[in-house]
C-alpha cells in the first residue's frame, strides 16, 4: 500500500516569513505524481503545487516551491513571503498510476500565519 | 469556466437512513472522484468514475455506490447510514482519468445522528 506522511501536526510563521512543510512517502512505484494541496476554514481544496517523479527540476509556483528528494521518497513545501491568508490545512497527496488513479493524502499540517 | 459545485452544503440525516450527494465537474472534464474526510484527518479514496464507469474504488464498502451522468455529472449514495458515516465528502474532477490534476469542489457535510 503507498502511504503519505506529514510529521507536523501544527505549525506557525510570522507574516513575511519562510516556512517548510514536510512530507514523506512510501512506494515501489516509479511513476507518480506529489501534489500539495491547501484547505482553508471554508473547506474547499486548492490546488497549491503539482510534481511529476520523473522530473529533476523542482516545482515553483510564486511564492510556494517544493524541494523533491526521490531517493530519500521527501517532498517538502516552502512558503515564501508568508501571508496571513495561507493560513489553512496542508495536504500532501500522491498519485500512483498504476495504484487506481487516486489520491493518497497525509494527515495534514495546519499553519498559522500571525502578524 | 465554471469550477467544480456540490450539493447540498449541509445535510443531517439519521443511522439507517440513505442520502445522495450530488456533482458537477468543471467544464470539459470527463472524471469525476469522491473522497469521504473525517474530521482532523486527511481524505480517503472512495471511487472514481469515467465516462459513466467505475474506474477504481476505494476500501469502502457496497452501501457506497455512485453514478456519472452523460453530462459527466456525479452522484454518490449512501445506503443503511452509520454514525461513522458524519464527514465531509468532496467531489473531485479531472480533464481525464491518469495523472491529471484533480480540482475539488466546496465539499457537503454530512452529519448522521
Amino acid at each position: 500500500a503507498q502511504t503519505v506522511t506529514q510529521s507536523q501536526p501544527e505549525m506557525s510563521v510570522q507574516e513575511a516569513e519562510t516556512v517548510t512543510l514536510s512530507c514523506t512517502y512510501d512506494t515501489s512505484e516509479s511513476n507518480y505524481y506529489l501534489f500539495w494541496y491547501k484547505q482553508p476554514p471554508s473547506r474547499q481544496m486548492i490546488l497549491v503545487i503539482r510534481q511529476e517523479a520523473y522530473k529533476q527540476q523542482n516545482a515553483t509556483e510564486n511564492r510556494f516551491s517544493v524541494n523533491f528528494q526521490k531517493a530519500a521518497k521527501s517532498f517538502s513545501l516552502k512558503i515564501s513571503d508568508s501571508q496571513l491568508g495561507d493560513t489553512a490545512m496542508y495536504f500532501c497527496a500522491s498519485l500512483f498510476k498504476n495504484a487506481g488513479n487516486m489520491l493518497t493524502f497525509g494527515g495534514g499540517t495546519r499553519l498559522m500565519v500571525k502578524p | 469556466e465554471t469550477g467544480v459545485t456540490q450539493s447540498p452544503t449541509h445535510l443531517i440525516k439519521t443511522r439507517g437512513q440513505q442520502v445522495t450527494l450530488r456533482c458537477s465537474s468543471q467544464s470539459g472534464h470527463n472524471t469525476v472522484s469522491w473522497y469521504q474526510q473525517a474530521l482532523g484527518q486527511g481524505p480517503q479514496f472512495i471511487f472514481q468514475y469515467y465516462r459513466e464507469e467505475e474506474n477504481g474504488r476505494g476500501n469502502f464498502p457496497p452501501r457506497f455506490s455512485g453514478l456519472q451522468f452523460p453530462n459527466y455529472s456525479s452522484e454518490l449514495n449512501v445506503n443503511a447510514l452509520e454514525l461513522d458515516d458524519s464527514a465531509l465528502y468532496l467531489c473531485a474532477s479531472s480533464f481525464n482519468r491518469g495523472a491529471d490534476t484533480q480540482y475539488f469542489g466546496p465539499g457537503t457535510r454530512l452529519t448522521v445522528l
